[in-house]
């Protein structure tokens, strides 16, 4: 069975701290994602990441960075964190090749205050 | 730009009801459809759909896909209490990353 797991259920952190979330996977899957989940719009993708030190801009990654040094890890980096980034962050990995098919973590619930 | 549209948003139904989740599409590259299941934890994958017309089934639950209308559905029959859930329908097109494009989601609450 594929493992997706992320380091933290629930965040609370302040305005302007720097908000590091990590996932790791023990699938050797290349591909990793970084989305947030808001009620009514659906999960939206941040950043993916298709090797490693390769990543490339989603849909919303204003606001946020990506590292991935290692095959099995991805970090999701707030530099500053904000009230808007108040968010469910939910965290994907994919095998190369023709599947699309995504396994997710749990999700890191982040409060910023 | 890839877009999906699920509804109804939300369903409230009694167990043993049988309901009908829709997700209509648009896209420029199409590759697969995905379904996927998420209580208060991780999405799991439940069905990917490639060709129009063939029934994919697992259990109670079922989905087809209409590559020239442009839409999916999801079938669950006799529900149970169990199945209350958000149902997430995801598109994968354009790149051969993998990208998938989200629908807004249906949360689908089972009363007993």
């Amino acid at each position: 069975d594929v493992k997706v797991t992320q380091s933290s259920r629930y965040l609370v952190k302040r305005t302007g701290e720097k908000v590091f979330l990590e996932c790791v996977q023990d699938m050797d899957h290349e591909n990793m994602f970084w989305y947030r989940q808001d009620p009514g719009l659906g999960l939206r993708l941040i950043y993916f990441s298709y090797d490693v030190k390769m990543k490339e801009k989603g849909d919303i990654p204003e606001g946020y960075s990506v590292s991935r040094e290692k095959k099995e890890r991805f970090s999701l980096i707030l530099e500053s964190a904000s009230t808007n980034q108040t968010s469910m962050y939910l965290c994907a990995s994919r095998s190369g090749g023709g599947r699309n098919i995504q396994y997710f973590g749990a999700g890191t619930r982040l409060s910023v205050l | 730009e890839d877009k999906v549209v699920q509804s109804p948003l939300s369903l409230v139904v009694h167990e043993g009801d049988t309901v009908t989740l829709n997700c209509s599409y648009e896209v420029t590259n199409f590759r697969s459809l995905l379904w996927y299941k998420q209580e208060k934890k991780a999405p799991t994958f439940l069905f990917m759909l490639t060709s129009s017309g063939i029934e994919k089934k697992s259990g109670r639950l079922s989905s087809i896909l209409d590559k020239k209308e442009l839409f999916s559905i999801l079938n669950i029959t006799a529900t149970q209490t169990g199945d209350s859930a958000v149902y997430l329908c995801a598109l994968a097109g354009g790149t051969s990353y993998g990208k998938l494009t989200f629908g807004q989601g249906t949360i689908l609450t089972v009363h007993p």
